[in-house]
């Protein structure tokens, strides 16, 4: 079974359009992630959610909302693509408050191309 | 805040050369320090960890060692693998609920 998974795994769409990226973790984490990884490999958190709750929300444009139905999901969603939306989105999970110091999991990542 | 420095790639080794990948850090407090490797195409795993200074992570023939007077966590290995061909990320978490990730390395070994 895999721990995190995101669908879709590839995502081609045409500018002002609206999408949605899904994760699920099944290992019983509480705290869940979305980090946004450019072209060059950088790497920038989104949004963190603990339980169902928003406790990290970085400098990201109105357009990226999350949406945490349960602590197992985490679900992003954007609206008016723009092209510099283009990325690899990955999901992630942790063992909550500590979590980080155990690691994070993470999902094999969507790539979002807008055209 | 809290920052990580690693240096730019790419890297590129002879399989069984050395590696040396640097990474420096920037924290207000006691953070715990990562590597994470990231290959072709797929997300990122854990490689390694440590979590107080002189402490030494290991894993799959990788070492690091979290050297608090230098602020250091740079990333070796005795003998790199074609297999061994991925992007290295460090990474901090500072007592918060996130991991701060460097600008990632990319590794390439030739046969």
């Amino acid at each position: 079974d895999t721990a995190v998974s995101q669908t879709p795994k590839y995502l081609v769409t045409q500018m002002g359009n609206d999408k949605s990226i899904k994760c699920e973790q099944n290992l019983g984490h509480d705290t869940m992630y979305w980090y946004k990884q450019d072209s060059k490999k950088f790497l920038k958190i989104m949004f963190s959610y603990n339980n169902k709750e928003l406790i990290i929300n970085e400098t990201v444009p109105n357009r990226f909302s999350p949406k945490s139905p349960d602590k197992a999901h985490l679900n992003l969603h954007i609206n008016s693509l723009e092209l510099g939306d283009s990325a690899v989105y990955f999901c992630a999970s942790s063992q909550g408050p500590l979590g980080p110091n155990y690691g994070y999991t993470f999902g094999s990542g969507t790539r979002l191309t807008v055209v | 805040g809290d920052s990580v420095t690693q240096m730019e790639g790419p890297v590129t080794l002879s399989e069984e050369a050395f590696l040396t990948i640097n990474c420096t850090y920037t924290a207000t407090g006691y953070p715990s320090l990562f590597w994470y490797v990231q290959y072709p195409g797929e997300g990122l795993q854990l490689l390694l960890k440590a979590t107080k200074a002189d402490d030494k992570g290991s894993n799959k023939g990788f070492e690091a060692t979290y050297r608090k007077e230098t602020t250091s966590f740079h990333l070796e290995k005795g003998s790199v693998q074609v297999s061994d061909s991925a992007v290295y990320f460090c990474a901090l978490s500072d007592a918060g609920n996130m991991l701060t990730f460097g600008g990632g390395t990319r590794l390439m070994v030739k046969p």
